[in-house]
């Protein structure tokens, strides 16, 4: 699975949107890009996922750069709920047996009321 | 949406005595589930995967006869932690995944050994 890199954190006023970058350079063609959250003290939770569009979903969007060698998740309104460590996975799907979820350090997101 | 469950959420075991971890999927069927470990402060480590009916894939440095992974049907996986000691403290969680590609997590199991 390609590397990412993320920063360690980043902070948010309430009610304002939030970009969180990620850096895959060394995406290959058929890896996807994945976005997980974990509020403290719970599993981590799926927020969106993407291959070479952006993508929307109720909880966030994706903008991928056209190159694929970066990725941003866009929380469009943060809430105070929203404080999380948010992973951002490369995976490398070569059978859906042995996909595995490979978590970096994140970037924790604190919102400020 | 898909449902994980765990339990014990919380337990505390004195040194030498084992502790097993059951992961469930509710809604769903899994046919393969994942076993990670969480230290405080640090990110999340895959431990094993195991596949149902099948023996468990462990990560290298994870010892098999520590850590018993049994996935006996398509609804549960349970993790025994043997003879657990204190640096066995940790937060456990699963994940599971149906014939799709994303996986469910559950709610986590905080491990305490005294």
């Amino acid at each position: 699975d390609a590397k990412t890199t993320q920063p360690n954190s980043m902070e948010s006023n309430e009610e304002e949107p939030v970009h969180l970058p990620c850096n895959h350079s060394t995406i290959s063609g058929t890896d996807y890009i994945h976005w997980y959250r974990q509020l403290p003290s719970q599993g981590p939770e799926y927020v969106i996922h993407g291959l070479t569009s952006n993508v929307n979903n109720r909880m966030a969007s994706l903008a991928i750069a056209e190159d694929r060698k970066s990725s941003t998740l866009i929380l469009h309104r943060a809430t105070l709920r929203d404080a999380a460590v948010y992973y951002c996975i490369v995976k490398t799907v070569l059978c859906l047996t042995n996909s595995k979820l490979t978590f970096g350090k994140g970037i924790t997101l604190s919102v400020r009321p | 949406g898909a449902v994980v469950s765990q339990h014990p959420s919380r337990v505390i075991c004195k040194s030498g005595t084992s502790v097993k971890i059951e992961c469930r999927s509710l809604d769903f069927q899994a046919t393969t589930m994942f076993w990670y470990r969480q230290f405080p402060k640090q990110s999340l480590m895959l431990m094993a995967t195991s596949n149902e009916g099948s023996k468990a894939t462990y990560e290298q440095g994870v010892e098999k006869d520590k850590f018993l992974i049994n996935h006996a049907s398509l609804t549960l996986s349970t993790l025994t932690v043997t003879s657990a000691h204190p640096e066995d403290s940790s937060f456990y969680i699963c994940s599971a995944r149906d014939t799709g590609a994303e996986q469910y997590f559950g709610p986590g199991t905080r491990l305490t050994v005294t």
